[in-house]
């Protein structure tokens, strides 16, 4: 099946500084890339469709100013963490659509610590 | 609004069957997929199923579709210890983003 790769797959970081996850379709091109979070023991809640070439869609409640996202490339999609602080310690994972099978992959994931 | 809801904990013996249920609220859904998630890693995409189909059989793993009900199973034949994991049901709406349950821890005792 369609591959997606995360990286990195844990981070930690100090208050104040910003993160960068990638998030990489490896056999397919992704117009749209959808990334999620999850605390712990919680579902995964959407945070923001990411569309190639065009801004961000953002769900209710989550800040834009603080997590960037560059869909620059119809393989790559970046989520910045713009001056982490300790409550944005969670799960990020992102996912991809291969078109042409209709479902969606997701990447391994990345945990971030916010010290 | 959308919502998709599942019981959050199944403990079976292993070499039983489990069944997780899960229960969604949109009816336009187009795809509905089950997936399955192990201790801090991501999620792996198990199968999924057309809303126009009933069933869907892939090896031990077994997906039933009741539309009208809008209630979605997963069952697992000859449950073993590795199948222990959190299992997500999600409904992908029209515009392509999925909505997740809450997940199903499945515990499976030796």
């Amino acid at each position: 099946g369609a591959v997606v790769s995360q990286h990195p797959s844990r981070v930690i970081c100090k208050s104040g500084t910003s993160v960068k996850i990638e998030c990489r379709s490896l056999d397919f091109q992704a117009t749209t890339m959808f990334w999620y979070r999850q605390f712990p023991k919680q579902s995964l809640m959407l945070m923001a469709t990411s569309n190639e070439g065009s801004k961000a869609t953002y769900e209710q409640g989550v800040e834009k100013d603080k997590f960037l996202i560059n869909h620059a490339s119809l393989t790559l999609s970046t989520l910045t963490v713009t001056s982490a602080h300790p409550e944005d310690s969670s799960f990020y994972i992102c996912s991809a659509r291969d078109g042409g099978q209709g479902s969606a992959f997701f990447g391994q994931g990345t945990r971030l610590t916010v010290v | 609004g959308e919502d998709v809801e599942q019981s959050l904990f199944l403990s079976v013996r292993e070499g039983d069957s489990s069944v997780i249920n899960c229960t969604y609220t949109d009816s336009s859904s187009t795809y509905l997929y089950w997936y399955k998630q192990e201790p801090g890693a991501g999620l792996q995409l198990l199968t999924y199923i057309f809303s126009n189909m009933d069933m869907k059989q892939d090896q031990r793993l077994t997906v039933l579709l009741n539309k009208k009900d809008k209630h979605l199973s997963l069952r697992i034949a000859d449950t073993q210890t590795g199948d222990s994991a959190i299992y997500f049901c999600a409904e992908e709406s029209n515009t392509g983003k999925l909505i997740f349950g809450q997940g199903t821890t499945l515990q499976v005792k030796p």
